[in-house]
């Protein structure tokens, strides 16, 4: 059974700081994806990670992806309020063209002033 | 463009009747997926449609889920007598061809009571 772990699951964050949320999985894939979710909120897509090595950038965030050490990463750079969600990494463990994804448990991130 | 659209958004029910969840995928994509978002176990796969193929039915967690889509666009899934364990919110994607990005619609929150 594929398990998705992210840690930490809560991050409380002063405004300027770095940090990274980690997301390890149990099983072999090159598809890793990171969503975003607001409270009372739908997800929304933040990045798909198609290959070992994948590195993907969009304003203050960035993540990567190791598939050898089956390992993700969101490093959050000068965090600031706005990006206070839950963040969900998920993995599509098929390989082939289902795209069914399993999720992590989320990191709660709060940003404080 | 519109995007994915689910209805009702909230749902009270009370335990041992039926519902329906619906779905409107975005025009054109020919994937839908449900899941299912709990407190206690996270975010779950439900079912998987892929244009006229059989569904993969693997994430249902009960023969009370059942869920259809008809003309390869709007879908319904349908919880028979329901149980507070039931409780949480659905939430529909859809996925175009061959790409990688599944997109979410709102979700229904639905409460057994």
């Amino acid at each position: 059974e594929l398990k998705v772990e992210q840690n930490p699951l809560f991050l409380s964050m002063q405004e300027e700081k770095n940090y990274t949320i980690y997301c390890n999985y149990s099983t072999t894939s090159d598809r890793l994806y990171w969503y975003r979710q607001d409270p009372g909120k739908s997800l929304e897509s933040l990045f798909v990670l198609l290959s070992n090595g994948a590195v993907k950038q969009e304003g203050r965030l960035m993540a990567s992806l190791d598939t050898k050490a089956r390992l993700s990463t969101l490093h959050i750079t000068a965090a600031v309020h706005d990006l206070s969600a839950t963040y969900f990494c998920a993995v599509d463990p098929s390989g082939g063209s289902n795209y069914k994804l399993t999720f992590g448990k989320g990191t709660l991130l709060t940003v404080n002033p | 463009g519109a995007g994915v659209s689910q209805s009702p958004s909230n749902k009270v029910t009370e335990k041992g009747k039926d519902v329906e969840l619906r779905c409107d995928p975005i025009s054109g994509h020919t994937a839908l997926y449900w899941y299912r978002q709990s407190l206690g176990q996270g975010l779950e796969f439900l079912i998987y449609f892929q244009g006229n193929s059989a569904p993969d039915k693997s994430g249902l967690p009960s023969d009370r889920f059942s869920a259809e889509r008809t003309g390869g666009s709007v879908s319904t899934l349908t919880i028979q007598r329901t149980q507070q364990e039931d409780s949480a919110v659905y939430l529909c994607a859809s996925r175009m061809g061959q790409s990688y990005e599944q997109y979410f619609g709102p979700g229904t929150r639905l409460t057994v009571t």
